[in-house]
């Protein structure tokens, strides 16, 4: 069955750096785009970076511009987020999410405090 | 103003209908987007429910009941997600979602209590 599995999540300081990874597995990854979505505790979603199933293009939120990095590795079936200069308020459960956000996985718990 | 408003909240018997509705803010056209929607029960990631532009353009999540079904109100400038024969397992919290100006845009969410 389709999986998305989010790893790479952990406690970072104010303006630290983090890769979040997403393993897929059930389908054939390269034929689909991706997107990051985030969480913060007890607050709605919001869309964080969208990847073209080749990578070719990408999309982020204005709120992680410049600071996040999307890619994958069709080889290896991953996606990938680089999160540089946290943030606060990038405090958040980071999932991974396949197309049109079916399915979701599990998501991975970013906490950015001193 | 947000792109996409949601009822902060919603509670109905079982067996009743609810009609949870997401409406586009003014100058986006809802008759040009597609409306996804998601479920999400607590400690647990969304679930995809189904997607709805038109009659022609609509597709419904795997394993998931007729009883959820997607619609629009032009004059209202909103997407409808009807929930008919509520279950105590339909609450949760709602989201709908569009895809405007290279990102994707969530509803600030509905959270539905079955009384």
């Amino acid at each position: 069955q389709v999986q998305l599995v989010e790893s790479g999540g952990g406690l970072v300081k104010p303006g630290g750096s983090l890769r979040l990874s997403c393993a897929a597995s059930g389908f054939t990854f390269s034929d689909y785009y991706m997107s990051w979505i985030r969480q913060a505790p007890g607050k709605g979603l919001e869309w964080v970076s969208y990847i073209s199933s080749s990578g070719s293009t990408i999309y982020y939120a204005d709120s992680v511009k410049g600071r996040f990095t999307i890619s994958r590795d069709n080889a290896k079936n991953s996606l990938y987020l680089q999160m540089n200069s946290l943030r606060a308020e990038d405090t958040a459960v980071y999932y991974c999410a396949r197309g049109g956000m079916n399915p979701w996985g599990q998501g991975t718990l970013v906490t950015v405090s001193s | 103003q947000a792109v996409l408003t949601q009822p902060s909240s919603l509670s109905a018997s079982p067996g009743a209908s609810a009609s949870l509705t997401c409406t586009l803010r003014s100058g986006i056209n809802v008759g040009t987007y597609r409306i996804y929607w998601y479920q999400q029960k607590p400690g647990s990631p969304p679930q995809y429910l189904l997607r709805y532009k038109s009659d022609s353009d609509k597709q419904q999540g795997s394993g998931v009941p007729s009883r959820f079904s997607g619609s629009k109100d032009a004059s209202a400038n909103a997407g409808i997600l009807l929930i008919s024969g509520l279950q105590s397992e339909d609450e949760a919290d709602y989201y709908c979602m569009i895809w405007h100006s290279s990102a994707y845009v969530f509803g600030t969410g509905t959270k539905v209590t079955v009384l």
